[in-house]
């Protein structure tokens, strides 16, 4: 059973279009995220996401918007794609309560390029 | 803000023997937790261990194992037995408590030779 997957592995785009890529979760969490991870496979969240509730916003592009219908999903929308958008994107998900140690667990990631 | 530091960008290990790799954090912070994180090829991000930072004994998931140093704000994970299953990327996390923020280091990638 999958526990967080990503929709679609690979994206192959043109600068300038809009693309989504889709994250659901089936483990009952109440924190998701998306993270970006780039060529020199440094890892950096993005967003995160508590009971439907932006909670993380790091220093984003305003061409990304996450968006989240309810707690078990969390969508990625690019628009203008710029070569720079290239990466692995990650989402992740976790119990996400204050004062526990849960983990995070990772969907397989979406490989996206932009040309 | 929480920085971790891999400061192995790169480490071979033969097979059937140990190798540790450093992870270093620094946080003004008392109570958060710590992970290592493998990616194989495949790129799926696995858990291998965690530690709380308020316990002081050292995590210890079968062939892995941590040194976490608290006072000295450094976490090694040990690899007893290498397997050639164990070449992957691997990443240090940190985890705020009271807050769900993870801050990642930049990896490294372990060789494991035949």
């Amino acid at each position: 059973d999958t526990a967080v997957s990503q929709t679609p592995k690979y994206l192959v785009t043109q600068m300038g279009n809009d693309k989504s890529i889709k994250c659901e979760q089936n483990l009952g969490h109440d924190t998701m995220y998306w993270y970006k991870q780039d060529s020199k496979k440094f890892l950096k969240i993005m967003f995160s996401y508590n009971n439907k509730e932006l909670i993380i916003n790091e220093t984003v592009p305003n061409r990304f918007s996450p968006k989240s219908p309810d707690k078990a999903h969390l969508n990625l929308h690019i628009n203008s794609l710029e070569l720079g958008d290239s990466a692995v994107y990650f989402c992740a998900s976790s119990q996400g309560l204050a004062y526990d140690s849960y983990e995070q667990y990772f969907g397989p990631g979406t490989r996206l390029t932009v040309t | 803000a929480q920085t971790v530091t891999q400061s192995q960008p790169e480490m071979s290990v033969q097979e059937a023997e140990t190798v540790t790799l450093s992870c270093t954090y620094d946080t003004s912070e008392s109570d958060y937790y710590l992970f290592w994180y493998k990616q194989p090829p495949s790129r799926q991000m696995i858990l291998v261990i965690r530690q709380e930072a308020y316990k002081q004994q050292n995590a210890t998931e079968n062939r892995f194992s941590v040194n976490f140093q608290k006072a000295a704000k450094s976490f090694s994970l040990k690899i007893s037995d290498s397997q050639l299953g164990d070449a992957a990327m691997y990443f240090c996390a940190y985890r705020s408590a009271d807050f769900n923020k993870f801050y990642f280091g930049s990896g490294t990638k372990l060789n494991v030779k035949p």
